[in-house]
């Protein structure tokens, strides 16, 4: 079964840049067609998209946080990141890890979620 | 606002049956059979329920069912339960590659009477 666990700053301040990791455990990062996302919902609010990163390093973002957004892989340690740099309040949000199914295009598992306050 | 159009809320009696819509466009939902679905408990991580249009993983119940027509998939929970409050998320893919070819619903809170 696999898991997935965010971890990271719970209290990030503003202009600063926000840091997350992903662990996944139960299964190698590194097999079958899947991408790893990054996925945030600020309160009472929808899911929006922040991007994903495949094994071979290929990335894909969310336009709206393009400039601001790196996702990065570390198959020896079967974790995923992202940092978002300058971060103001309305990036306060839950942010939730996801294995997607590049084949079927569905979110098979996710972490269970970290917020990320960003507040001086 | 969000790509895919799902009523802001629905509600049912314990046992009754209810359907979730979720509207696109012949660009993602009309287009493929790539539809899941995922119910969201507060305070909890989405949790997928349906994919391609209409399979349930394993370890979901059979009374949560999938289907589409034309442009609008739909989600119905029958002999609903207090446990199946939640709310609920619909996902298409896209042949737009600016979202990863992936478009979410703004959710739907299906309220159990």
């Amino acid at each position: 079964q696999v898991q997935l666990q965010e971890s990271g700053p719970g209290l990030v301040k503003p202009s600063q840049t926000l840091s997350l990791t992903c662990t996944v455990s139960g299964g190698s990062i590194s097999s079958g067609s899947y991408y790893w996302s990054w996925i945030r919902q600020p309160a009472g609010k929808g899911l929006e998209w922040i991007g994903r990163i495949y094994t071979s390093g290929s990335t894909n973002y969310n336009p709206s946080l393009k400039s601001r957004v790196t996702i990065s892989v570390d198959t020896s340690k079967n974790q995923f990141s992202l940092k978002l740099s300058s971060v103001t309040a309305a990036d306060t949000a839950v942010y939730y890890c996801a294995r997607f199914s590049g084949y079927y295009y569905y979110f098979d598992y996710w972490g269970q979620g970290t917020l990320v306050t960003v507040s001086s | 606002q969000s790509a895919l159009t799902q009523p802001a809320s629905v509600s049912g009696s314990p046992g009754q049956s209810i359907t979730i819509s979720c509207t696109g466009t012949s660009s993602d939902v009309g287009g493929y059979n790539y539809v899941s679905w995922y119910q969201q408990h507060p305070g909890k991580a989405p949790k997928l329920m349906i994919y391609e249009v209409s399979n349930r993983p394993s370890g979901v119940s059979n009374r949560f069912s999938g289907s589409k027509s034309g442009n609008t998939a739909s989600l119905t929970i029958s002999g609903l339960q207090a446990e199946d409050e939640a709310d609920y998320y619909c996902s298409s893919y896209t042949s737009s590659s600016t979202l990863g070819h992936v478009v979410f619903g703004g959710g739907t809170k299906l309220t159990v009477l």
